[in-house]
């Protein structure tokens, strides 16, 4: 009963690389979410995706990607990775309904 | 637009006291609300939602959240605090009426239960 599960757990980027973020559920929910979280901040909404083939954008999309080729599949991508995308990205998937979210044990990241 | 405040940093108390985290919330239509916690290195997990019905609602690990909507609270709360209590909640919003598919997460507060 694995969840949510993201790879990697940590990783340590220099300025201006790339990178893919990887979240699988195995619940069969059709809603899931990127965020990330930094100090007092609390968590904010990167992207979001409705239904395989479908993505959107949440609070804080810019410098950031994502794909949902597959229901149970949901990537974070950084294209040229920044400083200010230091943080911890937690991924999340849900029923239509939203009664609950179910999230990984996030990845986090250091850009240098 | 939705938002959710925790406006508390930190709370602290005593082993065997009751305890309370606060939140108030603000939706323009009917909320759903939720309490997560999170320990050290690891995601958030579920701890308790209201959707609809009695406003006092009660999750895992013996915690329990009262909805107040003339107040737009929902705070949380749990009659004897443990050490193993000691963690950071979220409190959470997701605006239905706004057919939203979107929850917004407070900023957190540390709990730190003194044994």
């Amino acid at each position: 009963n694995a969840g949510v599960t993201q790879t990697p757990k940590f990783r340590v980027l220099k300025t201006g690389q790339s990178m893919t973020l990887l979240c699988a559920q195995d619940m069969n929910h059709e809603y899931m979410y990127w965020y990330r979280q930094d100090p007092g901040m609390g968590l904010r909404l990167i992207h979001y995706s409705v239904g395989e083939g479908t993505t959107a954008k949440g609070e804080v999309p810019d410098g950031y990607n994502v794909s949902r080729l597959k229901k149970q599949n949901f990537l974070l991508g950084l294209e040229s990775a920044a400083p200010s995308q230091t943080s911890v990205y937690f991924c999340a998937s849900s029923t239509t309904q939203g009664y609950g979210y179910t999230f990984g044990s996030g990845t986090r990241l250091t850009v240098v | 637009a939705q938002s959710v405040a925790q406006p508390e940093d930190q709370v602290n108390v005593a082993e065997g006291n009751p305890l309370t985290v606060k939140c108030t919330y603000s939706v323009s239509g009917n909320p759903y609300l939720f309490w997560y916690v999170q320990y050290p290195n690891r995601g958030l997990q579920f701890l308790l939602k209201y959707i609809t019905g009695d406003n006092l609602v009660k999750g895992s690990y013996g915690f329990e959240a009262e909805f107040n909507k003339s107040q737009t609270s929902f705070h949380l709360k749990k009659p004897s605090a443990l050490v193993s209590d000691s963690a950071l909640y979220f409190c959470a919003v997701r605006d239905i009426g706004g057919g939203g598919f979107k929850t917004i997460f407070g900023a957190g507060t540390r709990l730190f239960v003194k044994a």
